[in-house]
């Protein structure tokens, strides 16, 4: 059975940082691309970064382009999104996927930035 | 960027009832697309991909057509458990892209 375990949500400051992590267990991690997307209170969904299996190639929303940087530790069966200079707008539920169709999703975690 | 319509935003229906939701591209994506449904305070969950076809588990009355720029989901008869709120994405190309969602609510 797929499982993604998304973590590393909390409150930080307009202009501050905080590193996601997603835990995949189930299926053979490195063969897939990995996604983040998010959803900001009582909006739809965004997608917001994109990885391919061997890490090589990432793709970003223009929203957070230069700002967010998503990576992977294929020995760790782990999915990262580093978030800087975090804006209110930033605001939101992010979810890690497996592949571009998004055919399983991690539970999610909040990030709230406010002063 | 290819943008997803969706259509209608909301809706009242009755269970038994027989819903569809369509989604518009700005342009061509072959069958790249996915239906997903959402209920509150939890996860999406993905329904169809490639448009036409269903994730194991999920119920028959689940359906997904088209390819191109036009698609529906169809759901035949609908039950207690399906009032959520669906979204399409396709995955033709970056930035991946999602419609703004239908509410379905109980009439």
């Amino acid at each position: 059975e797929v499982q993604l375990l998304d973590s590393g949500g909390g409150l930080v400051q307009p202009g501050g940082s905080l590193r996601l992590s997603c835990v995949a267990s189930g299926f053979t991690f490195s063969s897939y691309a990995m996604s983040w997307v998010r959803q900001a209170p009582g909006k739809g969904l965004e997608w917001v970064s994109a990885i391919s299996g061997d890490g090589a190639n990432t793709y970003n929303a223009d929203s957070v382009k230069g700002r967010f940087t998503i990576s992977r530790d294929n020995s760790k069966n782990t999915l990262y999104l580093r978030m800087d200079s975090l804006r209110a707008d930033d605001t939101a539920i992010y979810y890690c996927a497996k592949t571009v169709g998004h055919d399983s999703w991690g539970l999610g975690t909040l990030v709230t930035v406010s002063s | 960027d290819i943008q997803m319509t969706q259509s209608p935003s909301s809706l009242s229906a009755s269970v038994g009832d027989r819903v569809t939701i369509t989604c518009r591209a700005t342009q061509g994506i072959s069958n790249f697309l996915v239906w997903f449904q959402q209920k509150p305070g939890k996860a999406p969950k993905s329904l169809i991909f490639a448009a036409s076809s269903l994730h194991s588990g999920v119920p028959s009355r689940f359906s997904g057509s088209g390819s191109g720029t036009d698609f529906t989901l169809t759901i035949s008869s609908l039950q207690p458990e399906d009032f959520a709120t669906y979204y399409c994405q396709q995955y033709k190309s970056y930035p991946l892209t999602f419609g703004g969602g239908t509410r379905v609510e109980i009439k």
